[in-house]
């Protein structure tokens, strides 16, 4: 039972490059949350599917898009990366009033 | 908007010691989390709080939920210095499904 696994664990970028970060879940939870943590910020919410086929605007969209793949994965897109996304990104899932379990994390650096 | 503020955000305490983190959130909730995150690495669930007055301890740390007043405290019970951490809550808007809103995490020192 792994959990929460994330990919890639680190990546560096040039401006205007795109990537997807990959999560995927065993957990057979039904919601799914990307986030991202920049120093003195806490975490900020980008997108979240509720469930499988859905996805939602967080607090910090703009810039990202992403892919509700089936109910054990949750992906993440840069389309056009910028220097301001250099951060560390999060995927989450959860089951109401359980809390969320977390994954490792992506350190993205965008030059 | 759900806004959630923690104090302090830097704590710098003695092994031994007592201390207490405060939650503020901004509306109403019955749901609230704390998570831990060591520095480099993930956040790990610490305590669920569900309804008004619930309490949850482990070990050092327990935590409190007070709805009514929109408040939950961690209090630390003789601080060692595996407690060293960044202590993060973060609330379920009822208006939010399942979303989180996060504090600003407190960055937690205990000194021998």
């Amino acid at each position: 039972n792994a959990g929460v696994t994330q990919t890639p664990k680190f990546q560096v970028l040039k401006t205007g490059q795109s990537m997807t970060l990959q999560c995927a879940q065993d957990m057979n939870h039904n919601s799914m949350y990307w986030y991202r943590q920049d120093p003195g910020m806490g975490l900020r919410l980008i997108y979240y599917s509720a469930s499988e086929g859905t996805t939602d605007k967080g607090e910090v969209p703009n810039g990202y898009n992403v892919s509700r793949l089936n109910k054990r994965e949750f992906s993440l897109r840069l389309e056009s990366a910028a220097p301001s996304q250099t951060s560390v990104y999060f995927c989450a899932s959860s089951e109401p009033g359980q809390g969320q379990y977390f994954g490792p994390g992506t350190r993205l650096t965008v030059l | 908007e759900l806004k959630v503020e923690q104090n302090p955000l830097f704590l710098s305490m003695q092994e031994g010691k007592n201390y207490t983190i405060y939650c503020n959130y901004s509306t109403t909730s019955d749901r609230l989390y704390w998570y831990r995150q060591d520095p480099g690495k993930s956040l790990e669930s610490l305590f669920v709080l569900l309804s008004n007055g619930a309490v949850k301890q482990e070990g050092r740390l327990m935590a409190s939920l007070d709805t009514k007043a929109r408040l939950s405290t961690l209090h630390i019970t003789a601080a060692v210095h595996d407690l060293s951490a960044t202590y993060f809550c973060a609330v379920d808007g009822k208006t939010s499904g399942s979303r989180l809103t996060f504090g600003e995490g407190t960055q937690l020192t205990v000194n021998p």
